[in-house]
């Protein structure tokens, strides 16, 4: 069964430092992986996904994610992080072996603090 | 805007009760969705509608019931309300039935059983 694991309840950085939240994901076939933000209560929005090619996928508001088949994992990084990153941010997978589930990981909570 | 509306956006219900959250979109998106958001699970997956005319079950469809009369609509419906299923409810649609599209999701509505 495929899953999607996000091991950081929180990340906390200071603004203009460098952010990362991780992912690591379980799938029987190749995977599709997405990243979405939710805002305070505001519906998740899409961030950015790899479904093949490059292994850096970039993405809407300078962040960008590292595709890693190795270690099964999707960290989503950004190389200075905003004040206005602060969000709740979910990692979430497709497997192309005709499923339609979209599973998503619990989410990590991102404070930036000024 | 063009976008995915939902109604209502906060309701207190009493067990026992029927309740239909509504979902309508303006994209033209074949495929709809119904999730439901609680702290520390993530997202998870109720009911899926790949077109018109079609519905299917998710993860956790006890319960709940959907409809897809037409390409816009996809109505969610808790026949007798149980506390439960108090939890953050979130409609979302994409463009195809396929592993690869994102997910455009609603504003949310939250539902308190009591």
């Amino acid at each position: 069964a495929q899953s999607v694991a996000q091991p950081e309840d929180q990340v906390n950085v200071a603004e203009g430092n460098p952010l990362t939240v991780k992912c690591t994901y379980s799938v029987s076939g190749n995977p599709y992986l997405f990243w979405y933000v939710q805002y305070p209560n505001r519906g998740l929005q899409f961030l950015l996904k790899y479904i093949t090619g490059d292994n850096l996928v970039k993405g809407s508001y300078g962040f960008e994610a590292e595709f890693n088949k190795s270690q099964t994992s999707f960290h989503l990084k950004k190389p200075s992080a905003l004040v206005s990153d602060s969000a709740l941010y979910f990692c979430a997978v497709r497997d192309n072996g005709g499923g339609f589930k979209t599973i998503f990981g619990a989410g990590t909570r991102l404070f930036v603090k000024a | 805007i063009a976008g995915i509306t939902q109604a209502p956006t906060s309701q207190i219900l009493a067990a026992g009760r029927r309740m239909t959250l509504r979902c309508t979109q303006d994209m033209r998106h074949n495929a709809m969705y119904w999730y439901r958001q609680d702290l520390g699970l993530g997202l998870r997956l109720i009911h899926y509608s790949n077109t018109a005319g079609t519905t299917g079950k998710g993860e956790v469809p006890d319960g709940y019931s959907v409809s897809r009369a037409n390409t816009d609509d996809f109505p969610l419906t808790l026949a007798s309300a149980v506390p439960s299923q108090t939890s953050v409810y979130f409609c979302a649609s994409s463009l195809e039935y396929t592993n690869t599209g994102e997910l455009f999701f609603g504003e949310g509505s939250r539902l308190t059983v009591l």
